[in-house]
């Protein structure tokens, strides 16, 4: 699997729109970006993921570059339970192809 | 939404015992977990695959003498951690991916709420 890079801490203002970077440079052709987050002690939640094309749920929008060897996670209005460790990783969705974490972007929302 | 559960959430043990985790899938069927450590301030590490029906499958450097691998039903996996030390002290998170067959609808894995072990 691909190896992402992000940075390692982030702070964001309640209220405003979160905008979590991260490289994957060397992402092949068939697999997803995912994004999980940690919230302290708890296990990680599945935020969105993609392939090519942007994404958005009720969490969260994915924006993934035309070359895709970037993407950007975006929270549009965050408040201060968004406040975790926020997790890219690239994977080929097969079952049993496993989730590689790296070290994360620790985002603190602050009032 | 799929729920994966652990028990128990935490655990403080003697050093020299053992200590059994549950993972189980509450609403759904999974012929795949996994299972993970994470030590403080630190990311998820890998430990092994876990295979209804199967061997387990671990991660280089992971001692599988050590780490007991059971998945005795498409429900639930248990990981015992054998003669536990304080260095085995961590928080263990196991997660599942519905599906019993070859492929999943499923795109993600869901994940439990993490067991921390103390050792003592």
């Amino acid at each position: 699997d691909a190896k992402t890079t992000q940075p390692t801490s982030m702070d964001c203002a309640e209220g405003r729109a979160a905008n979590l970077p991260c490289n994957h440079s060397t992402i092949s052709g068939n697999e997803y970006v995912y994004w999980y987050r940690q919230i302290h002690s708890q296990g990680p939640q599945y935020i969105i993921h993609g392939l090519k094309n942007n994404e958005t749920n009720e969490m969260a929008s994915l924006i993934i570059t035309e070359d895709r060897k970037s993407s950007t996670l975006i929270l549009p209005h965050a408040t201060l339970r968004d406040t975790a460790v926020y997790y890219c990783i690239v994977r080929v969705p097969l079952r049993f192809n496993k989730f590689y974490f790296g070290s994360g972007t620790k985002l603190n929302v602050k009032p | 939404g799929a729920v994966v559960s652990q028990h128990p959430s935490w655990v403080i043990c003697k050093s020299g015992t053992s200590v059994k985790i549950e993972c189980r899938s509450l609403d759904f069927q999974a012929t795949t977990m996994f299972w993970y450590r994470q030590f403080p301030k630190q990311s998820l590490m890998l430990m092994a695959t876990s295979n209804e029906g199967s061997k387990a499958t671990y991660e280089q450097g992971v001692e599988k003498d050590k780490f007991l691998i059971n998945h005795a039903s498409l429900t639930l996996s248990t990981l015992t951690v054998t003669s536990a030390h304080p260095e085995d002290s961590s928080f263990y998170i196991c997660s599942a991916v519905p599906g019993t067959s070859g492929t999943s609808s499923y795109n993600e894995q869901f994940f439990g709420p993490g067991t921390r072990l103390t050792v003592l």
